[in-house]
């Protein structure tokens, strides 16, 4: 596709169940970032990966969330143990380069019951 | 630390009404500056940036100048249209982050403009 594709768009979920969310980005972004949009709050970043090498973890809330970027390109956000606080709207973007203009999916919104 | 404050929505406003939504900033040096819009049903989108102290950003008739003095980055546009209705974000790059992609958003303005 054109642009950055998540999935899935809407996940219910029990409380203390695992979820991943997935996010392919644009094709040839090396840059891909992770944020979190809670209802009245502002995007919240979670975490950043450039290329091959180490992420930046430093947005991550807790031990339960964890992500990796298989081959430079898809990531999946893991969320294990889900509490009712994480239900929000989970953004992935994508860029061209580290310092490049980011492209934003249309999120994966989390209900957590 | 580093933050972003808007304003408060919803803004309603007319058709061909002036726009104004504020943002201030709280950070060290000289950040990057940026507005982002999310119209309904689409992810975030670019709108507008300006990287240093005076510049001026512009974009779809929308505008919003880096002023260090104020540490504000308000955004305008002269004459709003309803397919203006969105969500706007202002967000900063923290000075010497090594990429734009660690944004610093606002909580977001939404902007509803009737006919």
């Amino acid at each position: 596709g054109a642009g950055v594709s998540q999935s899935p768009s809407n996940k219910v979920t029990e409380k203390g169940k695992d979820v991943e969310l997935r996010c392919d980005p644009i094709s040839g972004h090396t840059a891909l970032y992770w944020y979190r949009q809670s209802l009245g709050q502002g995007l919240e970043f979670l975490i950043y990966f450039q290329g091959n090498s180490a992420p930046d973890k430093s947005g991550l809330p807790s031990d339960r969330f964890s992500a990796e970027r298989t081959g430079g390109s898809v990531s999946t956000l893991t969320i294990q143990r889900t509490q009712q606080e994480d239900s929000a709207v989970y953004l992935c973007a994508s860029s061209f380069e580290a310092r490049g203009e980011l492209f934003f999916g249309e999120g994966s919104r989390l209900t957590v019951l | 630390g580093n933050s972003v404050t808007q304003m408060e929505g919803p803004v309603t406003l007319s058709e061909e009404a002036f726009l104004t939504i504020n943002c201030t900033y709280t950070a060290t040096g000289y950040p990057s500056l940026f507005w982002y819009v999310q119209y309904p049903g689409e992810g975030l989108q670019l709108l507008l940036k300006a990287t240093k102290a005076d510049d001026k950003g512009s974009n779809k008739g929308f505008e919003a100048t880096y002023r260090k003095e104020t540490t504000s980055f308000h955004l305008e546009k002269g004459s709003v249209q309803v397919s203006d209705s969105a969500v706007y974000f202002c967000a900063l790059s923290p000075t010497g982050s090594s990429n734009t992609g660690k944004l610093i958003f606002g909580q977001g303005t939404t902007l509803r403009v009737k006919p």
